[in-house]
C-alpha cells in the first residue's frame, strides 16, 4: 500500500532513446510533481500539475513533457534522450498545492542512466 | 548564487553528539521552511517543518529559523546510527503559479557508534 510509487525503479538506455517514468499516488491528493536529482544530490522541481492541469513548468527541454490522465497518476516521457538527463526522478504529491503547511511526499524515485 | 546554501559535508560524528546543520538563502519571499531526511536510494521524507522565526522542538530534533539573517537550522540531539542520512533544506516560496520546494543541495551525516 505504497502512498507514491513510481515505475521503472531502475532505467538504463543509450542516447537518442525515447522512455517513459510512470507515477501514481493513492493518497488522494490533487496535485502532484516531477522533481530531478543529479549527480551531486541536487534536488530541482520539473513540474507540477494541480487536478490535471499543469501549474508550474520550470525550464527544462521541451524533450521532456509531463502527462496527467487523471489526478492520481502523473507519468513523464523523455524524447531523444542525452547523457546529461542521467539523473534520479522523484515524483512527489501533495493534498493541494504544496503552500506552507501542505507536506509533499516523494516515491522512490527512478535511477535513470543514459548510455 | 543558488537560492539556497547548504554545505553538502559529509559531516561525521559519534553517537550521542549533537548535531548542527545549516541552510542560508537569498529570497526574501520564502515564507516556509522545511528539513527533509533522504536514505540512500530512497526519497525525501519530511522531518520537521516551520513558518516564523524562532525555534520548533520534536523529540530529539530542533528547528531554527532566523529570517532577519535569512539562516535556518536544525539540531539533533542524541545522535543515532540510524540518523545517518541526507538532510535537506527545503523552502517554499508562494506565486499564482503554485508552490514547489526550493531545495539546498544537502548535508550528508553519518554518525558512528
Amino acid at each position: 500500500d505504497t502512498a507514491v510509487s513510481q515505475t521503472p525503479k531502475y532505467l538504463v538506455t543509450q542516447m537518442g532513446n525515447d522512455k517513459s517514468i510512470k507515477c501514481e499516488q493513492n493518497l488522494g491528493h490533487d496535485t502532484m510533481y516531477w522533481y530531478k536529482q543529479d549527480s551531486k544530490k541536487f534536488l530541482k522541481i520539473m513540474f507540477s500539475y494541480n487536478n490535471k492541469e499543469l501549474i508550474i513548468n520550470e525550464t527544462v527541454p521541451n524533450r521532456f513533457s509531463p502527462k496527467s490522465p487523471d489526478k492520481a497518476h502523473l507519468n513523464l516521457h523523455i524524447n531523444s534522450l542525452e547523457l546529461g538527463d542521467s539523473a534520479v526522478y522523484f515524483c512527489a504529491s501533495s493534498r493541494k498545492q504544496g503552500g506552507g503547511t501542505d507536506t509533499q511526499y516523494f516515491g522512490p524515485g527512478t535511477r535513470l542512466t543514459v548510455l | 548564487q543558488k537560492e539556497v546554501e547548504q554545505d553538502p559535508g559529509p559531516l561525521s560524528v559519534p553517537e550521542g553528539a549533537i548535531v548542527s546543520l545549516n541552510c542560508t538563502y537569498s529570497n526574501s519571499a520564502f515564507q516556509y521552511f522545511m528539513w527533509y531526511r533522504q536514505y540512500s536510494r530512497k526519497g525525501p521524507e519530511l522531518l520537521m517543518y516551520t513558518y516564523s522565526s524562532g525555534n520548533k522542538e520534536d523529540g530529539r530534533f530542533t528547528a531554527q529559523v532566523d529570517k532577519s539573517s535569512k539562516y535556518i537550522s536544525l539540531f539533533i540531539r542524541d545522535s543515532q546510527p540510524s540518523d545517518s542520512a541526507t538532510y535537506l533544506c527545503a523552502m517554499i516560496r508562494g506565486s499564482n503559479s503554485g508552490y514547489a520546494l526550493n531545495f539546498g543541495k544537502g548535508t550528508s551525516l553519518l554518525v558512528t557508534p
